[in-house]
């Protein structure tokens, strides 16, 4: 059974980093069948959004329109996928879901269950 | 980049009757070489996690009842509910996975 799950802080003041964790169990990100692990995120009321993934071999996609301010890495010992994003602006509220892609599938096919963060002073 | 569009952004149905959405690619997600459409449509009730329905454009998540159907190839896709339960509330998102991955702006299924 596949779980993953974020972690973070709630809240974080404008031009700050934010650094978001995955952990996850299930399937491991260093070999093929680990497929690869996405962040998503959905602002309050809008739609979906797709920021990054990196995929078992450490190859990396990211949303061009966030691309120089986001980095996403992995950590196989921990099982961990960590976001980071620089310069926050309020804009950047909502909440923010690590899902898994399984090769097979393609699509995500399981996710964590969110966290919300905040972005005010 | 591709572009995902929706629609009706929003629609009513009765119980137990049909419930159709659109889904358009800006350019073909289908990959000639494995003849495969890397689309996928998602389910997202308030509070949880998103949940997929179907990925290849057509093939159904293992669990998902059989009333949800994909259809399509190329830039035109479509989702549909066959007989609409009130658990089936919720917003349907679809999304390309064609080398990077985009989510359309979402279509709200509601009960009339």
């Amino acid at each position: 059974q596949i779980t993953l799950k974020e972690s973070g802080p709630t809240l974080v003041n404008p031009t700050q980093t934010l650094t978001l964790t995955c952990t996850f169990s299930g399937f491991s990100l260093s070999t093929y069948g680990g497929g690869g692990v996405g962040w998503i995120r959905q602002p309050p009321g809008k739609a979906l959004e797709w920021l990054a993934l990196i995929y078992w071999d450490d190859d990396r996609t990211y949303i061009p329109s966030l691309k120089s301010r986001l980095t996403i890495t992995k950590d196989t010992s921990k099982n961990q996928v960590v976001l980071t994003m620089t310069n926050l602006d309020p804009a950047d509220t909502a909440t923010y879901f690590c899902a898994h892609r399984m090769s097979e599938v393609g699509a995500f096919d399981s996710w964590g269950q969110g966290t919300l963060v905040t972005v005010a002073s | 980049d591709i572009v995902m569009t929706q629609s009706p952004a929003s629609l009513a149905v009765s119980l137990g009757e049909r419930a159709t959405i659109r889904c358009k690619s800006s350019q073909s997600v289908l990959y000639s070489s494995n003849n495969k459409n890397y689309l996928a449509w998602y389910q997202h009730k308030p509070g949880q996690p998103p949940k997929l329905l179907i990925y290849w454009a057509s093939t159904r998540e293992s669990g998902v009842p059989d009333r949800f159907s994909g259809s399509g190839s190329g830039t035109d896709f479509t989702l549909t509910i066959s007989s609409l339960q009130t658990e089936d509330v919720a917003v349907y998102y679809c999304q390309h996975y064609f080398g990077t991955f985009a989510f359309g702006p979402g279509t709200k299924v509601d009960v009339k």
